[in-house]
């Protein structure tokens, strides 16, 4: 079965303090890995989409890679306005729609 | 900027009734996007359009219908409101050469269903 799991749930940073995001992901055939932010009582914004083992993107304080089970979403020196839920998707499988995970949800404190 | 409203950001229904969520975007997109969003579920995905008037069925479909009259509105019709069907409502489009590339989300709705 397709499955996209995000850790940790939950992540509390200092301003400043560096940390990751993981995705892991089981799909047949992955066409392209989503990573979308999302704010309280909003729609989720797309971040980043990568294709292939080995891909970087990079966007401010967020860099986005992609091995061949997981993905990562690196935060260098987050602010406080980094706060929001992170969102993991796949494209692939047998079905051909959008797996998302559960996100994980970041706070920074300054 | 692409823009996708939702026609509203509460709604309150009683079981039974039947309910209409529209969505409009203005980027000429193809495709269009209904999930669906609760807590420790994540995002799933109810209908999708890829053009006018056509419609595919998406992870959990059942006791919902959509409508793709126009190329820019999709609307997410609840023939028989449940209080299962409480949750938050998100549309999204994307353009046609990248099917799932890029998805742009509206606001949500979060409809609760008494």
């Amino acid at each position: 079965e397709d499955q996209v799991t995000q850790s940790p749930e939950a992540l509390r940073l200092q301003e400043g303090e560096s940390s990751s995001l993981n995705c892991s992901y089981t799909v047949s055939g992955l066409r392209g890995l989503f990573w979308y932010r999302q704010d309280p009582g909003k729609g989720p914004e797309f971040l980043f989409t990568l294709y292939s083992a080995g891909e970087e993107k990079e966007k401010e304080r967020l860099k986005a890679t992609l091995t061949k089970k997981e993905s990562f979403l690196h935060i260098t020196a987050p602010k406080p306005e980094d706060s929001a839920t992170y969102l993991c998707a796949v494209l692939g499988g047998s079905q051909g729609n959008l797996i998302f995970g559960k996100g994980t949800k970041l706070s920074v404190k300054p | 900027d692409v823009k996708v409203t939702q026609s509203s950001r509460y709604l309150v229904k009683r079981t039974g009734e039947k309910v209409f969520l529209e969505c409009v975007q203005d980027m000429d997109h193809e495709n269009m996007f209904w999930y669906r969003q609760d807590p420790g579920l994540g995002l799933r995905l109810i209908y999708f359009s890829y053009d006018v008037k056509m419609k595919e069925k998406g992870d959990i479909p059942e006791g919902y219908s959509v409508s793709r009259e126009k190329k820019e509105r999709f609307s997410l019709i609840l023939e028989s409101a449940s209080t299962n069907q409480t949750s938050m409502y998100l549309c999204a489009s994307s353009p046609p050469d990248r099917v799932y590339n890029e998805q742009f989300f509206g606001p949500g709705t979060r409809l609760t269903v008494l």
